[in-house]
């Protein structure tokens, strides 16, 4: 039983490159959510996802894309890197609404940093 | 949006001791506050977590007050034990169709001293 698990656990990059952060949970929770955690401002929404193909913005989603093809991945893309997304990230899954449980389960973090 | 302040950024308390921190939300429509426990280099865990239909909610040692009116909520840790040291996040949301997007606070570096 994995769990939630993320891929790669250490990312180097230069400015200017695609980078793409994997994230895959065995439960089949519905709400998948990325974020980001930088000193002084806690963990920061990037963006959520309802269920496959359902995907919104949340508080800093400017930089980054996602898509949700099945229920148990939820890549996040990094179109051209930038100094300013050097961060560690986040991956949370959640059953959401329906069972009462709405505690959010967190990946092991992936550490990017781009030179 | 949402916006949560949480206080103190750093608390330092002797073993035994209580331990007190401190939110407080903008929106009052958010319904749900959860706690997370994060230690060094590990991932955020859910301690605690509070609905806004209850005023108070108690795990062994650890509590979550919740004063809607005031639009605050506290987490209460007794006995402090080492194990007890971390980064601890306060969190709120509005649990809508659309899901559970928390707003977390900014964190409280705990350190239980012996």
């Amino acid at each position: 039983d994995a769990g939630i698990t993320q891929s790669p656990r250490y990312k180097i990059t230069e400015t200017g490159r695609q980078v793409t952060l994997m994230c895959h949970q065995t439960w089949s929770h519905s709400y998948m959510f990325w974020y980001r955690q930088d000193l002084g401002h806690g963990l920061r929404l990037i963006y959520y996802s309802a269920a496959a193909d359902i995907t919104d913005k949340g508080e800093v989603p400017d930089g980054y894309v996602v898509s949700r093809s099945k229920t148990e991945n939820f890549p996040l893309t990094l179109e051209s890197a930038t100094r300013s997304q050097t961060s560690v990230y986040f991956c949370a899954s959640s059953e959401g609404q329906g069972t009462g449980d709405y505690e959010q389960y967190f990946g092991p973090g992936t550490r990017l940093t781009v030179t | 949006g949402e916006n949560v302040e949480q206080h103190p950024s750093t608390l330092s308390v002797q073993e035994g001791d209580s331990a007190v921190i401190k939110c407080t939300y903008s929106d009052s429509a958010s319904n749900y506050f959860p706690w997370y426990k994060q230690e060094l280099g590990k991932r955020p865990q859910l301690i605690i977590d509070i609905r806004s239909n209850v005023g108070e909610k108690k795990d062994q040692r650890i509590a979550v007050t919740l004063n809607k009116t005031a639009k605050h909520f506290s987490l209460h840790i007794t006995e402090t034990q080492p194990e007890d040291s971390a980064v601890y996040f306060c969190a709120a949301s509005l649990i809508t169709g659309g899901g559970n997007k928390l707003t977390f606070g900014t964190g409280t570096q705990l350190k239980v001293e012996l």
